[in-house]
């Protein structure tokens, strides 16, 4: 079955950048979305394809890619920032949805 | 604004059906350019998408679910629905209801609140 794989938490310094993947087979042929997620709260888009952010998402998340690894870029982390994080692309039929574990970001 | 809700009982049986409704405010859920989707989250754990439906009634369930799962839509009343049958404890969760974009890109943008269902007897 296809699989998304996450750290499953991840630290970074305030106002540092903070790099959060996602390692997937299904990765190399899908691009990825990326949801945050605050306790108690529903999932909220943050971007998705290529770089593109809902209105509202500052421009300091930014998402690369490379062979079997997709990556969020979060540059000059701020303390609203400390959230879970996760990932979601396509199964190999392309017509499925899958998620990553999810990876906790703590903003120290 | 484009708004989700989801209703139905917080409460199941094991063994039994859980039904669930997601009523769509904001927007017409006959849009062509998107589908609409079902996805949960267990205890202190990672989402796990369950099936998307289109506006014509095409449907898109999780392999893992599929032989449980059936999703439903009526766009007279704006609403798509969830039912899980054969229910164990494992499918204590809280369910979302989610806009799909599923065209090109594979994007849940725009998503309900959740309900908490736990399956007991």
């Amino acid at each position: 079955s296809s699989e998304l794989t996450q750290d499953p938490a991840v630290s970074v310094a305030l106002g540092q950048t903070v790099r959060i993947t996602c390692q997937g087979d299904t990765l190399r042929n899908y691009y990825t979305s990326w949801y945050q997620q605050k306790p108690g709260q529903a999932p909220v888009l943050v971007i998705y394809g290529k770089n593109n952010r809902p209105s509202g998402i500052p421009d300091r998340f930014s998402v690369s890619s490379s062979g079997d690894t997709a990556s969020l870029t979060i540059t000059g982390a701020q303390a609203v920032d400390e959230a879970d994080y996760h990932c979601q692309s396509r199964d190999k039929s392309g017509n499925h949805a899958i998620f990553g574990g999810g990876t906790k970001l703590t903003v120290l | 604004q484009l708004q989700l809700q989801e209703s139905g009982p917080g409460l199941v049986k094991p063994s039994g059906t859980l039904s669930l409704s997601c009523t769509v405010s904001g927007d017409s859920i006959s849009s062509t350019s998107y589908h609409w989707g079902w996805i949960r989250q267990t205890p202190g754990k990672g989402l796990e998408w369950i099936g998307n439906i289109y506006y014509s009634g095409t449907t898109f369930y999780s392999p893992s679910l599929k032989s449980r799962v059936t999703i439903s839509i009526d766009t007279s009343k704006n609403q798509f629905s969830l039912k899980l049958n054969s229910l164990t404890a494992a499918d204590t969760a809280v369910y979302f209801c989610a806009r799909v974009g599923a065209h090109f890109y594979y994007y849940m943008d725009v998503w309900g609140k959740g309900t908490a269902v736990t399956v007991s007897s």
